[in-house]
């Protein structure tokens, strides 16, 4: 049973126009979320991070939304880059001492020139 | 920085060869695990360990084992490698969550292996 999803397994965006990816979990245990991407024939590179008692983070042109309620959350991209075009993975954790991350199936974003 | 480092980037091995997948952390870690990437499958956890000598089974252990006799260094054992285990393994550490609230983990570069 997927508790990760990323029900889109690609994107196209236009350089500079904004991507949105989107990610949904079903174990209401999960408080804390997290976003990676990944090049190929590379390890997965930590992009950014959420706590469940927030809604929203920024970094730069990067940004997650959480709503908790609808189990969702989403990455928001502005403005997007060629470079950006990678496998984005979802991921979440439950928290505890292992700090265990649950990944979703991943997001190939392409961002056109 | 973090480094973890994975001791091959490509193997080729045989069906039914004992295979080894060696990993290391740099940073004192005390979590580090085991993850496999398919296509449409995403990363799938195989194994994870929270101290030497420690080690809890994942979503997807079957056909795999794990030995962690010291703290920066996790290795992956294939008993007897199958084609299905044809897949990329990523090594990744991270903290306890306890010493920091939150905590990211931090992947090696991976180990593409195809099993023929």
């Amino acid at each position: 049973d997927q508790q990760v999803k990323q029900n889109s397994p690609s994107l196209s965006v236009q350089e500079g126009r904004i991507s949105i990816l989107n990610c949904d979990y079903t174990n209401s245990m999960f408080d804390y979320f997290l976003w990676y991407k990944k090049y190929p024939a590379e390890g997965p590179t930590f992009l950014i991070s959420i706590s469940s008692i927030k809604d929203k983070n920024e970094d730069g042109r990067f940004t997650v939304f959480l709503n908790k309620s609808a189990k969702h959350l989403s990455l928001h991209i502005v403005p997007s880059q060629p470079g950006d075009s990678a496998v984005y993975f979802c991921a979440a954790s439950a928290g505890g001492a292992t700090n265990k991350l649950i990944f979703g199936t991943g997001t190939l974003l392409a961002v056109q020139p | 920085d973090v480094k973890v480092t994975q001791s091959s980037r490509y193997l080729v091995k045989r069906t039914g060869e004992k295979v080894f997948l060696e990993c290391v952390q740099d940073m004192d870690h005390e979590n580090m695990f085991w993850y496999r990437q398919d296509p449409g499958l995403g990363l799938r956890l195989i194994y994870f360990s929270y101290d030497v000598k420690m080690k809890e089974k994942g979503d997807i252990p079957e056909g795999y084992s794990v030995s962690r006799e010291k703290k920066e260094r996790f290795s992956l054992i294939l008993e007897s490698a199958s084609t299905n285990q044809t897949s990329m393994y990523l090594c990744a550490s991270s903290l306890w969550a306890s010493k920091k609230a939150y905590t990211e983990a931090f992947f090696g570069q991976g180990t593409r292996l195809t099993v023929v």
